[in-house]
């Protein structure tokens, strides 16, 4: 069974861009989170969609957004990137009912 | 709100000696699960193990044990005999229902290396 899978595994982006990622969830999964991790902060929630919901939303400015698509895969945007914005963005993904989330490897997202 | 504390940042050990990682939380919350994740070099973060607030039984899977204690709002992580292999930055994480779902809130990770 696949794992969790986000593409690409890095990026680098300019100040002022935007930037899309992408997380294709395990089979039959139908919960999709993300993730930011950064040495300062640590592990944050950013969302949590469900049925092409958002469910759940962290305390991240506007420039995050997301969006599920009916196959359960999900993508995360960022508009107008800035420095801090540097990250390793994490993807997981539930079974329905289902308390523990599977990771993917991630996306290292460098902002210069 | 809830909380994850892992107080040791960083520990080295030799191979074969016997390790424990510290997790306390805070929640208001009567239901609650606890969680241990691995993240290798490689950035997945790796379930490893996950508890209901209403089950205080300690488990052992192979070296790795955990002790789940109520009173002192502790899950420890315990790895026998450790191994190069071993060496990760492992995540203690506090889910309460938010929502209609389970998210976590995560530690600030305890980073463990294994020297040969």
């Amino acid at each position: 069974k696949a794992g969790v899978t986000q593409t690409p595994r890095y990026l680098i982006k300019t100040r002022g861009q935007q930037v899309t990622l992408s997380c294709s969830p395990i089979s039959g999964h139908r919960s999709v989170s993300w993730y930011q991790q950064t040495p300062g902060q640590g592990l944050q929630f950013l969302f949590e969609y469900f049925s092409e919901t958002q469910r759940n939303k962290g305390n991240f400015p506007g420039r995050f957004s997301g969006r599920q698509f009916s196959n359960s895969r999900s993508e995360m945007n960022v508009s107008t990137l800035e420095l801090g914005d540097s990250a390793l963005y994490l993807c997981a993904s539930k079974r329905t009912g289902a308390v523990e989330a599977f990771f993917g490897q991630g996306t290292r997202l460098t902002v210069v | 709100a809830q909380k994850v504390t892992q107080a040791q940042t960083e520990i080295s050990v030799v191979e074969k000696e016997d390790v424990t990682l510290d997790c306390v939380y805070e929640t208001r919350d009567t239901t609650y699960y606890l969680f241990w994740y691995k993240q290798p070099p490689s950035g997945e973060l790796v379930f490893l193990i996950r508890r209901n607030s209403f089950d205080e039984q300690n488990e052992i899977s192979g070296r790795y044990s955990w002790n789940f204690q109520k009173s002192t709002s502790s899950f420890n992580f315990t790895i026998t005999a450790s191994q190069v292999v071993d060496s990760a930055v492992y995540f203690c994480a506090l889910s309460e229902v938010t929502g209609g779902s389970y998210i976590p809130t995560f530690g600030r990770g305890t980073s463990l290396i294994v020297h040969p």
